[in-house]
This record gives structure tokens, sequence and C-alpha cells, in this order.
């Protein structure tokens, strides 16, 4: 039971553009979102969060956007830059528990 | 600040042997930290949450004795894997979650291990 979804599992953009990354969820319990940036044989870096009770935080070039009555969420990355490009998770966290249950990732490539 | 290191970086063994990784939050502290596991090309898969001065809690289908975890401080967690195999061989991941925090998790940068 995926309970954290990536349904993309790559995204290419052009430098310079907007990059949006999406993620879906289906347990209502979950009230902290996060979004990670990976590359190969590292560990996760942490990019930004979000609590339930906002729909929208920024951090630089970077916004997380939640929309809880569609359980979706989004990364903007605006605008996009090569070294961007890597592995994307989201993540959740909330309830009962506090492990982060992680999407199954999306791999961006910012083209020059 | 949110640093977590992890050593070694990179270990290579022989069937048989234990191997133990060491995860240091270094500027904070960590009443939890968690160890996960990366296969190619998969999403982190968490093993066990480990609790300073406690046991850890280990997810389903992790044998415990296998992977023993300790936390022996608010800043060092300890994963050993004892009597590894080659099916062990993989990219084992720690992170540390502010104490008293909303529930970010600070990774480390990964230990490489390959059984031989």
């Amino acid at each position: 039971d995926q309970q954290v979804k990536q349904n993309s599992p790559s995204l290419s953009v052009q430098e310079g553009r907007i990059s949006i990354l999406n993620c879906d969820y289906t347990n209502s319990m979950f009230d902290y979102f996060l979004w990670y940036k990976k590359y190969p044989a590292e560990g996760p870096t942490f990019l930004i969060s979000i609590s339930s009770i906002k729909d929208k935080n920024e951090d630089g070039r970077f916004t997380v956007f939640l929309n809880k009555s569609a359980k979706h969420l989004s990364l903007h990355i605006v605008p996009s830059q090569p070294g961007d490009s890597a592995v994307y998770f989201c993540a959740a966290t909330g309830g009962a528990t506090n492990k982060l249950i992680f999407g199954t990732g999306t791999l961006l490539a910012v083209q020059p | 600040g949110a640093v977590v290191s992890q050593h070694p970086s990179r270990v290579i063994c022989k069937s048989g042997t234990s191997v133990k990784i060491e995860c240091r939050s270094l500027d904070f502290q960590a009443t939890t930290m968690f160890w996960y596991r990366q296969f190619p090309k998969k999403s982190l898969m968490l093993m066990a949450t480990s609790n300073e001065g406690s046991k850890a809690t280990y997810e389903q289908g992790v044998e415990k004795d296998k992977f023993l975890i300790n936390h022996a401080s608010l800043t060092l967690s300890t994963l050993t894997v004892t009597s590894a195999h080659p099916e062990d061989s993989s990219f084992y991941i720690c992170s540390a979650r502010l104490a008293g925090g909303p529930g970010t998790q600070y990774f480390g940068p990964g230990t490489r291990l390959l059984v031989l």
C-alpha cells in the first residue's frame, strides 16, 4: 500500500523554466510534508517542508503547495538550473507515527 | 546547522564478518534516529527507528538479530550488520530528527556496503 505516490518517474525541463514535481498521498492523518533532493550515492538533502495548516511555503527558488482536499502537494522550482538535476522525493508524516513515508521519487533533468 | 555524519562512507568485507556503521548528529541532539536501506533505483526503505536509551523498533521483515542498532547517546546511533552476506550489500543511510522538532529528518551521506 503506497501511501505517498509520485506518479512521474522522470521530468525534463529547460534551464530557466519552471519545474513542477507532484506528489499525492492517501493517509488523511499526515500533517507534515517534506521534499528532499538526492544525488546518486549520497543521502537525501532536506529542501523544504509544509505543515497541513498552510497551503503554501516558499524558500528562495523553491515553493511547496499543499491541497489538502485533493491530498496533493507539489514542488515548484523556478528558475530551474542544471544543478537542480537530481531525484526528488516527497515525504509525509503525522498521526501516530514519527516515521517519514517516502514517495518513489522523480528524476529531474534540467537541460542547459 | 543540522548536519549528520556517517562513518565509514564505504566498506568492503568478507562474507561472515560483522560491520559497524556509525551515525552522528554533529550540531544538534537527536532523540530519534532512523536507519534506511536503498536498493538500486528504488526509494528509501525504513529498516528501524532508533530511540536514545531504549530498544530500536524494527520494521516488518527486518531481522533485528542481524541488524543490531544501538543508540547510546543523543548524538550517536550505530548499526551493526552481523555475519554479513552478499545480499546485505546495499547503501545504508541514517537520519536524525531534531528533538522536539516538527518531523524534519536530516540525513547522513550514506554508507556503501559491499560484502564479498
